[in-house]
């Protein structure tokens, strides 16, 4: 089981809108509609953004919405702020009952 | 209020064994899942496992068959992860989250973390 596949990172200035991708294959990603988003502040626990690929739990603004296409999905962040600057990392289910994270990707506001 | 608050840091040495403790309170303790994390210092999420504290039934991480022990004690709301023999490159954070199926993508309420640090 191999992580899935995130850019370093990205950056974007207040207002903007940024996407961050998310590739596996089609025994994770591809292959189930179970993809998640969490954030993550320096010091501080991961935060659920978005679940099963598109799904916003409640608390999370809009601004944060998810996609998928085949075996890669995508965060979106409409309208940046300077509390967005973190990491993020997407997780996918993986069949077997276990899930595999991507390595992260961290956000920069210019 | 939905809480998991996880047991204190560790500082242990290699051989060494250690069970650090993951408290949920503020809903049904039985009726979700508990999946634990590892964080490595600098580096990023890694899914070990999850337990449904309902009846035991916990699967690992390919990566992780083998290395910890996952468990759970349904009478004080508590799951537990444990290491026989530490390594040094067991050092990092681990957390615990609430997960709502054992097949799905949402995980939400997470622990604060603890670091265990394995040292001679």
């Amino acid at each position: 089981q191999s992580a899935l596949t995130q850019p370093r990172s990205v950056s974007g200035s207040p207002g903007q809108s940024v996407t961050i991708s998310c590739t596996g294959t089609s025994s994770d990603v591809g292959g189930y509609n179970y993809v998640s988003w969490y954030q993550q502040h320096p010091g501080k626990a991961p935060k659920l953004m978005i679940y099963d690929v598109s799904k916003r739990p409640s608390g999370v603004p809009d601004r944060f919405s998810g996609s998928k296409s085949g075996n890669t999905a995508s965060l979106t962040i409409s309208g940046l702020q300077a509390e967005d600057e973190a990491d993020y990392y997407c997780c996918s289910y993986a069949g077997s009952y276990t899930r595999v994270f991507g390595g992260g990707t961290k956000l920069t506001v210019l | 209020e939905v809480q998991l608050v996880q047991s204190g840091a560790e500082v242990k040495k290699p051989g060494e064994s250690l069970k650090i403790s993951c408290k949920g309170s503020g809903y049904s303790f039985t009726t979700y899942w508990i999946g634990w994390v590892r964080q490595m210092p600098g580096k990023g999420l890694e899914w070990m496992g999850i337990i449904y504290p309902g009846d035991s039934d916990t699967r690992y991480s390919p990566s992780f068959q083998g290395q910890v022990t996952i468990s759970a004690d349904k009478s004080i709301s508590t799951a537990y992860l444990q290491w026989s023999s530490l390594k040094a490159s067991d050092t990092a954070m681990y957390y615990c989250v609430r997960a709502w199926g054992i097949v799905g993508s949402r995980a939400d309420y997470w622990g604060q973390g603890t670091l265990v640090t394995v040292s001679s």
